[in-house]
């Protein structure tokens, strides 16, 4: 059964700042990793995908992929009050066409 | 615009109701899936289906039931409502080989008296 954990937060960061956001998952074969944003009271939407070590940048967004530790993060850079949700992380349970295994998430608040 | 429709924002029902949550895709998408969130516990998969009439269990089948008669429409049944599946309740739509770009519906709100 594969993990993906998450610090659940209240990650608090002032408006303007770098948010950073964690996640680790258990199986050492993940070969693909997701981050989707929650608003409160909302369904969750895909924002980020990697595949390969490093970084991969849109817009605001940056998704950093470190297959050796077994770590994603996810960079929020000049963090806006409407960035203010949870953040889950996922990779898929197995290889192929497979469903998602997501993280708890974890909640972000940018402060004004 | 795509769009995954839940039948319903808000259900209350009581114990030992048999319950149908209803969720349909207009997307094509072979791929159905039916999480259920709930506060610490994050998102959990009961099933999933790949195909019309195929179903697969998740990791939290017990106590639930699926049907998908047509491509478009993924039902999530409930036998015999209990407490404990009070919850929030997630469809999702999913296209290409690994499912990341999962489309989810607004959600139905569940509860069990």
């Amino acid at each position: 059964q594969k993990e993906v954990e998450q610090n659940s937060g209240p990650l608090s960061v002032p408006e303007g700042a770098i948010a950073s956001l964690n996640c680790t998952y258990s199986d050492r074969g993940s070969q693909s990793f997701f981050w989707y944003r929650q608003y409160s009271g909302k369904s969750p939407e895909l924002i980020m995908s990697i595949y390969s070590n490093g970084d991969k940048e849109d817009g605001r967004f940056t998704a950093q992929l470190n297959k050796a530790s077994q770590y994603v993060s996810l960079l929020i850079r000049d963090s806006q009050p409407s960035d203010s949700a949870t953040y889950l992380c996922a990779v898929p349970m197995n290889s192929g066409n497979t469903p998602l295994v997501f993280g708890k998430g974890t909640r972000l608040s940018v402060i004004a | 615009d795509v769009k995954v429709t839940q039948s319903s924002r808000y259900l209350v029902k009581r114990t030992g109701e048999k319950v149908f949550l209803e969720c349909v895709q207009d997307m094509d998408h072979e791929n159905m899936f039916w999480y259920r969130q709930d506060p610490g516990l994050g998102l959990r998969l009961i099933y999933f289906s790949y195909d019309v009439k195929m179903k697969e269990k998740g990791d939290i089948p017990e106590g639930y039931s699926v049907s998908r008669e047509k491509k478009e429409r993924f039902s999530l049944i409930l036998e015999s409502a209990s407490t404990n599946q009070t919850s929030m309740y997630l469809c999702a739509s999913g296209g290409g080989t690994t499912n990341e770009k999962l489309f989810f519906g607004s959600g139905t709100q569940l509860s069990v008296l």
